[in-house]
């Protein structure tokens, strides 16, 4: 069973860019939830997505920040203009169908460590 | 709203020594309680989790946690520690009153476990 996947692992962008981070989740699961973490800090919740609808978005920057899974593909979490404040270490994780109960459960991937310039 | 409160930010102990790692929660509903290790470079992976029954709760590599409710705690413990242990530890509550009954968690800001020879 391959677990969640993310790409590419490390990205580096110039001031005024755009950034693309991929997350393909566990087979068979439908809830994706992305998540930031500064240096000696914890991870703050940024969306919850299942396909094609996004449910929670509490965490997401008003601007710059977008994301997205479609019905077909992985989860794209898009940040517009990056700036240097955006350098951080992005995580992606999914959870099981509520049907299959453990919707509990979060399972990570790798994350994306994003540098800005 | 909940919050997670890990009271250590750093823990060194020797090898072979017993450790725990402390975390306090608020929430005014019932929670989850979780611990997730998170090696150099990598994602989280679930240690442990507690979301009813029996307080004390069992994990992967020997550690276990004690759900306290009089306290609000979840402080997570180890008989004896090994070199390979050392990584950061964060605990993590959630509830089912997020948006279209999401487990979002809330984390601490982490503790990293150093394990000397």
């Amino acid at each position: 069973n391959a677990g969640v996947m993310q790409n590419p692992r490390h990205l580096v962008r110039r001031r005024g860019q755009e950034a693309r981070l991929r997350c393909s989740p566990v087979k068979g699961h439908s809830h994706v939830y992305w998540y930031r973490q500064l240096p000696e800090e914890g991870l703050k919740f940024m969306v919850y997505l299942q396909k094609e609808n996004i449910i929670d978005e509490s965490g997401m920057p008003k601007e710059r920040f977008s994301a997205e899974f479609p019905k077909e593909g992985p989860s794209i979490l898009r940040i517009q203009q990056v700036v240097r404040g955006d350098s951080a270490a992005y995580f992606c994780a999914s959870s099981p169908p509520s049907d299959r109960g453990q919707r509990d459960t979060q399972y990570f991937g790798p994350g994306t460590r994003l540098t800005v310039l | 709203a909940q919050s997670v409160t890990q009271l250590d930010s750093q823990v060194p102990v020797f090898e072979e020594a017993p450790v725990e790692l402390r975390c306090n929660y608020s929430s005014s509903v019932s929670v989850y309680l979780f611990w997730y290790v998170q090696y150099p470079n990598q994602g989280l992976q679930l240690l442990l989790k507690y979301l009813s029954g029996s307080t004390l709760v069992k994990g992967i590599n020997g550690f276990e946690a004690e759900f306290n409710k009089s306290q609000t705690s979840f402080h997570l413990r180890k008989p004896s520690v090994h070199i390979s242990d050392t990584a950061e530890y964060f605990c993590a509550v959630s509830d089912s009153r997020g948006s279209g009954g999401s487990y979002i968690p809330t984390f601490g800001r982490g503790t990293s476990l150093i394990v000397h020879p």
